[in-house]
Parts: C-alpha cells; structure tokens; sequence
C-alpha cells in the first residue's frame, strides 16, 4: 500500500515564475492538507482539501496560492509569480475523514526560489 | 487564535539520558496526537491520546494527556541516537475536527 506521494521532492524556479507541486494521497483517502515549513520551524497549516471541494484555505496567502484536488488525478498547490520567500518545504498529508484524525505525511517538496 | 506551544524548543542530552518535552494548548483539546520528523524528513505519526490523563507507552516512549486536555508531554527514557529529530504535538483546530494545530515543535540531539 503506497504511502502519500508527492513531487517534485525539489524545484527550483526564478523569481517570477510558476511554481506546481503534486500531491497523491493514499488510496483510500479523500482528506488531503498542505503544510509549509520553513528552516528551523513548524508546520503551518495553508488549505484543507475533499475531493473537488476546499474545506479550509484559512492558512493560505489570498494572493498567488491556489489549491485544487480534483475529482481524477492528484492534488496541486500552485504558487503563481513566485518570491524568496516562498522558498520552504511544503508538505501535503492525507487521512481517511474517519474520527481518527491521523494524518499521512508525504516526504514533501523542497522549494527553492532564486 | 488557538495556539499549541511546546518547550523547550531545543534539547541536547547526552545518550542514555532522559528527555521530556511538553505541549500546552490554549484551548481544551478532544485529543492530542504526536509526530516525530527526523533531521530532512517528514513527520511521520507516533500515536493520538484521547482520554483525560491517558498515558500510553511505546517501549522506551511515554506520552501523556493531562487531566484538563490541555497539556501533553513525551517522555523518552534512556534516549538513542536514533531518537534524533524535532516531536511535535499537534490537536484538533476548534470547531474543526480534520484540521490540526501543531505546535512549535521541539529538536531533540543525542551526543553518543
């Protein structure tokens, strides 16, 4: 049973340009999160995702972030327009939506913006 | 707004020490889980308490949940090399069962 996938596992963009990072929960699971994580700190939540609905974007930038999970296929965080300072590990978990709250982590993206 | 905090943020023991760290929430939690994330990893799930002062044990980890589901703490007994990594606690967001709040996170290095 494949564990919750995620790539690339390193990107690195310009300023300026678009940045798209994927995410494949594990089967079975409808629930995804996306997280970022800066050096030396925790996890921050940004966007709660069910298939082809947002749940939660309260973490999220309102500006040049958007997040899908469609129906087929895997999950996408889209950073538009990137800066330094979205340089960070963002990492996508996925659970089952049961009463256990457990959540899967992928090994995540590393973001590198020049 | 809803806040996890854990201390210390830093710990550095020597091998066969003890370690503790603790986790305060600002509000009372339906449960607390645990995550442990190694140096360049991803955190990977450790256990979930539920209970009022519920202790729960994993060989050389002891994890408790205080009585007023507020507070938490991870205790490794006679700590590995192996234990090297941030422990992060992390409960429920209010109101919203799915999401989590993690907490600051605290980075454990054992000198063998």
């Amino acid at each position: 049973n494949a564990g919750v996938m995620q790539n690339p596992r390193h990107l690195v963009r310009r300023r300026g340009q678009e940045a798209r990072l994927r995410c494949s929960p594990m089967k079975g699971h409808s629930h995804v999160y996306w997280y970022r994580q800066l050096p030396e700190e925790g996890l921050k939540f940004m966007v709660y995702l069910q298939k082809e609905n947002i749940i939660d974007e309260s973490g999220m930038p309102k500006e040049r972030f958007s997040a899908e999970f469609p129906k087929e296929g895997p999950s996408i965080l889209r950073i538009q327009q990137v800066v330094r300072g979205d340089s960070a590990a963002y990492f996508c978990a996925s659970s089952p939506g049961t009463r256990t709250n457990e959540q899967f982590f992928g090994p995540g993206t590393r973001l590198t913006v020049l | 707004g809803q806040q996890v905090m854990q201390i210390p943020q830093y710990q550095h023991v020597q091998e066969g020490e003890d370690f503790t760290t603790y986790c305060n929430s600002s509000t009372t939690l339906s449960n607390i889980q645990w995550y442990k994330q190694r140096p360049g990893g991803h955190p990977v799930f450790l256990i979930q308490l539920v209970k009022s002062g519920e202790v729960k044990k994993q060989k050389r980890l002891t994890f408790q949940f205080g009585e007023a589901k507020k507070n938490s703490s991870l205790h490794i007994t006679a700590t590995q090399t192996t234990d090297v990594g941030t422990y992060f606690c992390a409960g429920p967001r209010s109101g919203a069962t799915n999401k989590l709040i993690f907490g600051t996170g605290t980075l454990l290095a054992v000198q063998p």
